[in-house]
């Protein structure tokens, strides 16, 4: 079955930087794109990130656009998504989550989530 | 605030029927396929429909989805207290290049 597991979050300070990184098992992972999603304490979902099978496509929420930068190694089944000049208002939980299709499409299959808290 | 529109809250008996209104624009639901995902407290969220109304494999049929112009429906039949949670309503915007979620539909079963 499909497995997405998020790693890499943890407590950071405003204004610097952080690294998540998502490995996928139990399906073609070099098939499919891929989503980061977020979740702040007690609201709803926020769309952070896709990038397509082959990594050629990238498409940024207006929260994140310009700071935050969505990869992908298909040898590694790994998506990643670096996180620059952090902010209070990204902490959340953020979720790695399977597209139905190459690029964007509904997200079929989701992690456990990390983490990230942003304070000094 | 979201560019899909959902109620804040929709309440029904165990047994009953409720539905979950997203209501977007023809740059979203208009043009694009809708998808649904319930999130049980605590829990990651879970797809429920995707293609305005296919499930996928393992989710019962007592929910369903229909999309008609630039709304989705999501209807859930034989209510009972395990199906109280969160559910959101997502689709790509072609006009933002962004895929969007709805703010977000607490379910209560009475």
């Amino acid at each position: 079955q499909v497995q997405l597991v998020e790693s890499g979050g943890g407590v950071v300070q405003p204004g610097r930087s952080l690294r998540l990184s998502c490995a996928g098992a139990g399906f073609t992972f070099s098939s499919y794109g891929m989503h980061w999603v977020r979740q702040a304490p007690g609201k709803g979902l926020d769309w952070v990130a896709v990038i397509s099978y082959d990594g050629s496509y990238r498409y940024y929420g207006d929260s994140v656009k310009g700071r935050f930068t969505i990869s992908r190694d298909n040898s590694e089944n790994r998506v990643y998504l670096e996180m620059n000049s952090l902010r209070a208002e990204d902490t959340a939980v953020y979720y790695c989550a399977k597209s139905r299709g190459l690029v964007m499409a509904a997200a079929d299959n989701w992690g456990q989530g990390t983490l990230v808290t942003v304070s000094s | 605030q979201s560019v899909l529109t959902q109620p804040p809250s929709v309440s029904a008996a165990p047994g009953q029927k409720v539905t979950i209104s997203c209501s977007g624009s023809s740059s979203n639901i208009g043009n694009n396929y809708v998808s649904w995902y319930q999130q049980l407290p605590g829990t990651a969220p879970k797809l429920l429909i995707y293609d305005n109304n296919k499930r996928p494999s393992g989710i019962p049929d007592r929910f369903s989805g229909s999309r008609s112009g630039t709304s989705g429906t999501l209807g859930i039949t034989g209510l009972h207290t395990g199906d109280e949670a969160d559910y959101y309503c997502g689709t790509w915007d072609s006009s933002l290049n962004i895929w969007v979620f709805g703010e977000g539909t607490k379910l209560t079963v009475l």
